[in-house]
């Protein structure tokens, strides 16, 4: 099994709310991480959790909050958003973040639009 | 650190032809990884094909080959009888293979993208 899944498929939310992204994957990896991908962009990078502890915030805005209750779930939680942070968000699973070659398995992406 | 180009915004290409995207990278590292990545519309972005910096052989996944050029710092990917499915957003990725400093976690590094279409 090479999937990551990701709920839900798509959010709407006001910039007063409090809502959370949902990651799982089941491949024992032991890095996740979370993009913002804006469209016709690339993916930007905003944290890393390698064997559950954070090892890289991108310098993103507090209102971002990103939590790894065990190896397989991420979750990032969202509150007092702005419209500009309206995007596609992914996550990333790998078996590590080594110096190997460890491939980053994406899931199908959150969309999130914030009125 | 370390850049990617992809030089070409939109490219086309009729099905069951043959098309080049290009990639160019800027390091002064000896050790890293390239990948290709596709993601088709409103789809999840997969990994096509990959290549390590310090294999001379050039990577092949089927009907895509990548043309790996060291010394020019270029990786370019290579589809061969294009199909109608092959139509997305390619990005082109690096990542390093040496200890980073700091709290760097070996990241990717991405180009801007290439869109593909595949005309019928």
């Amino acid at each position: 099994d090479t999937e990551v899944t990701q709920t839900p498929k798509h959010l709407v939310m006001g910039m007063t709310n409090k809502k959370s992204l949902k990651c799982e994957q089941h491949m024992g990896h032991r890095a996740m991480y979370w993009y913002k991908q804006k469209a016709k962009k690339p993916p930007e990078l905003m944290f890393v959790y390698s064997y559950e502890k954070l090892s890289i915030n991108e310098s993103v805005p507090s209102r971002f909050s990103p939590e790894c209750p065990n190896s397989s779930l991420l979750n990032l939680h969202l509150h007092a958003l702005q419209p500009e942070d309206s995007a596609l968000y992914l996550c990333a699973s790998s078996q590590g973040t080594g110096p190997q070659m460890y491939e980053q398995y994406f899931g199908p992406g959150t969309r999130l639009t914030v009125t | 650190a370390q850049t990617v180009t992809q030089s070409q915004p939109e490219m086309s290409v009729q099905e069951a032809e043959t098309v080049t995207l290009s990639c160019t990278y800027d390091t002064s590292e000896s050790d890293y990884y390239l990948f290709w990545y596709k993601q088709p519309p409103s789809r999840q972005m997969i990994l096509v094909i990959r290549q390590e910096a310090y294999k001379q052989q050039n990577a092949t996944e089927n009907r895509f080959s990548v043309n790996f050029q060291k010394a020019a710092k270029s990786f370019s990917l290579k589809i061969s009888d294009s199909q109608l499915g092959d139509a997305a957003m390619y990005f082109c990725a690096y990542r390093s293979a040496i200890p980073p400093t700091g709290a760097g976690s070996y990241q990717l590094t991405f180009g801007k993208g290439t869109k593909l279409s595949v005309i019928p």
